[in-house]
């Protein structure tokens, strides 16, 4: 079964770096995964797609300070020279034949 | 610049049905496929279905099977997600998205139901 693990909440100091976490169901540990950011009753925002071997995609103004990394089944977002607006939840989000599957999220608190 | 913009705010009543529309405007080349998520409140986003744009082919979850169809409008552009026989837990904010990796979102449409 196709499963992403997301940490409930992280939380990091205002101008440091904080790095999050999605594990694939380890049968899945080659699949792509895409990271979404969501501010409270904002919609999701796309911000990058992250292959297996580390590389991605960012989207549409997506700033520098956001990047991606892997290693096996997990899936990593960095968030460096953290602001105040970086606080929100964020979702990892993976695809199979006929289904799409999330993950249960991360609340980050900026403090 | 490329967004998906949604139908507004709907009100419906239980075992009636609901139709939410989004309509794609800004991409230059043909986007392949659009989603469909809902999101309870404090919930994690939850996939309904899809659509290939071009054959109109389309793919539910399982849970929705019964009751869900989305179709396109290639004229305008537009996807539709209709839902039928709504009950209260389908009360949610629905967002449409394109690709696989939800590369852009729609802004979101509130469906409440209550009776």
């Amino acid at each position: 079964q196709l499963v992403l693990t997301q940490s409930p909440s992280a939380s990091a100091s205002l101008g440091a770096s904080v790095k999050l976490t999605c594990i694939l169901s380890s049968e899945h540990s080659s699949y792509s995964i895409a990271w979404h950011q969501q501010h409270p009753d904002k919609g999701p925002r796309h911000l990058m797609k992250l292959n297996n071997d580390g590389s991605h995609i960012k989207g549409d103004g997506v700033p520098d300070r956001f990047s991606g990394s892997s290693s096996g089944a997990e899936r990593y977002l960095t968030i460096s020279s953290l602001q105040s607006e970086d606080e929100a939840d964020y979702y990892c989000q993976t695809w199979g034949t006929g289904l799409q599957v999330f993950g249960g999220g991360t609340k980050l608190t900026v403090l | 610049q490329k967004q998906l913009v949604q139908s507004g705010p709907e009100v419906k009543k239980p075992g009636t049905s609901v139709k939410v529309s989004c309509k794609a405007s800004g991409f230059t080349f043909s986007i392949s496929s659009i989603h469909w998520v809902r999101q309870a409140r404090g919930q994690r986003p939850e996939w309904i279905g899809w659509i290939v744009v071009g054959s109109g082919s389309t793919n539910y979850a399982q849970k929705f099977q019964e009751r869900v169809t989305i179709t396109r409008d290639m004229s305008t552009a537009t996807i539709y997600m209709e839902l039928s026989s709504v009950r209260s837990e389908d009360t949610a904010v629905y967002y449409c998205a394109a690709e696989n990796s939800f590369d852009y979102w729609g802004q979101g449409t509130l469906v409440t139901v209550s009776s």
